[in-house]
This record gives structure tokens, C-alpha cells and sequence, in this order.
């Protein structure tokens, strides 16, 4: 069964710092692996989406990587700024399935 | 262009009632899928529709959920005889193709009184 695990659960940053969040798989045979943050009391967004063939993702300010073999994806976010204050979800695809599998956030809060 | 939307944003029920939870996908959009989000227990799969099929329902608690979606398009899930402990967020995605990213509904506050 796939197990999706993010350290650190919470990370406060002073603004302007660049930062890394962490999550890891148990099961490397993934079709994807999809990074989303989370808003109080809202829907989830869409930040990368990288593909198992892939390495990494860039999107503005924030980038993704994916080392499959070991089971590890980062998500860097340079030059952080209150508003990136949020949940940060890891969710990856299971090879052979319907479904993503989630991790359980790390909550980040970037202080001015 | 639009995104998901879920109606309703909040419902509160007594227990033992019936609830109706609808989504709509983005236009489009063939896969569709729901989850659940309580606290704890983080984010679990429901269920997942191709078209208007379902070829994945393992992720329903037992047989008092159920799921339909018609026209390819708009979906309802229906929880009967609620209980407490089906009190959480229940969130619905699409996806262009299986597989592929998917965006998220705002999603249903549910509360189980």
C-alpha cells in the first residue's frame, strides 16, 4: 500500500528566505506526482505536476523535483513572501490506479 | 474559464437524514473524481468516473455512499443515513484525461449534528 509522508508537518520562515519542503513514497511505481497548496477553509490549488519520466517542474518562483528510485520529491520555493503562507500538499498517482494518494501537508507560515 | 464548482458550500444535518452533494467539473473535463478530508485522517480517495462509469469505488466507507454522474458532466454524491462520523470536507476534482493534473472544487463542509 502506497504511503506518502512530508517532514516537516509545520515550518515557520522569516520572509525572503528560501526554503524546501519535503515528501516521500513508499512505492516508486508512480505514473505522476502532483503538488497542491491549501488555503483555511478552501479547495486545494495546483502548483506542479510532474510526470515519472520527468526530474523537475518549474513554475515562477517555485520549483519540484523527482528522484523516483528513492522515492523523494522536493518542492523549493525561492524568495518567500507571506501570501506562499499556506498547507503544501504531495500527492502522487499510483502506477496501475485511479487515484491520488495523499500526504498530510506541511503547513508553511512565512512571517514579514 | 470556470473551474469546479460544489454546491452546497456548507450543509448541516441531523443524523439519520439523507444528503446530496453535487459537483461540476470543469468543461471538458472526462475524469472526475471525489475525496474526503477530515481532520486526522488527511485526504482520502472516494471514488473516480470515466465518463459517466465508475471503475473505482474502493475508496467508499461503506454502502451508505453512493455516487452517480450523468451527461459526462455533473456528479452527486449521496450519503444516507448520516452519521458523526461522516462529518468532514468532501472535495470533487477533474481531470482532462485520467491521469493527468487535477484541479479541486472549493469543496462541502459537512456536519453531522
Amino acid at each position: 500500500k502506497q504511503e506518502v509522508t512530508q517532514i516537516p508537518a509545520a515550518l515557520s520562515v522569516p520572509e525572503g528566505e528560501n526554503l524546501v519542503l519535503n515528501c516521500s513514497f513508499t512505492d516508486s511505481a508512480i505514473y505522476n506526482l502532483q503538488w497542491f497548496r491549501q488555503d483555511p477553509g478552501k479547495g486545494l490549488t495546483s502548483l506542479l505536476l510532474i510526470q515519472s519520466s520527468q526530474r523537475e517542474q518549474t513554475s515562477g518562483r517555485l520549483n519540484a523535483s523527482l528522484d523516483k528510485s528513492s522515492g523523494r520529491s522536493t518542492l523549493y520555493i525561492a524568495a518567500s513572501q507571506p501570501g506562499d503562507s499556506a498547507t503544501y500538499l504531495c500527492a502522487v498517482f499510483q502506477g496501475g490506479s485511479e487515484k491520488l494518494v495523499f500526504g498530510k501537508g506541511t503547513k508553511l507560515t512565512v512571517n514579514p | 474559464g470556470a473551474g469546479v464548482s460544489q454546491s452546497p458550500s456548507n450543509k448541516v444535518t441531523e443524523k439519520g437524514k439523507d444528503v446530496e452533494l453535487r459537483c461540476d467539473p470543469i468543461s471538458g473535463h472526462t475524469a472526475l473524481y471525489w475525496y474526503r478530508q477530515s481532520l486526522g485522517q488527511g485526504l482520502e480517495f472516494l471514488i473516480y468516473f470515466q465518463g459517466n462509469s465508475a471503475p473505482d469505488k474502493s475508496g467508499l466507507p461503506s454502502d451508505r455512499f453512493s455516487a452517480e454522474r450523468t451527461g459526462g458532466s455533473v456528479s452527486t454524491l449521496t450519503i444516507q443515513r448520516t452519521q458523526q462520523e461522516d462529518s468532514a470536507v468532501y472535495l470533487c476534482a477533474s481531470s482532462y484525461l485520467p491521469r493527468y493534473e487535477q484541479y479541486f472544487g472549493p469543496g462541502t463542509r459537512l456536519t453531522v449534528t
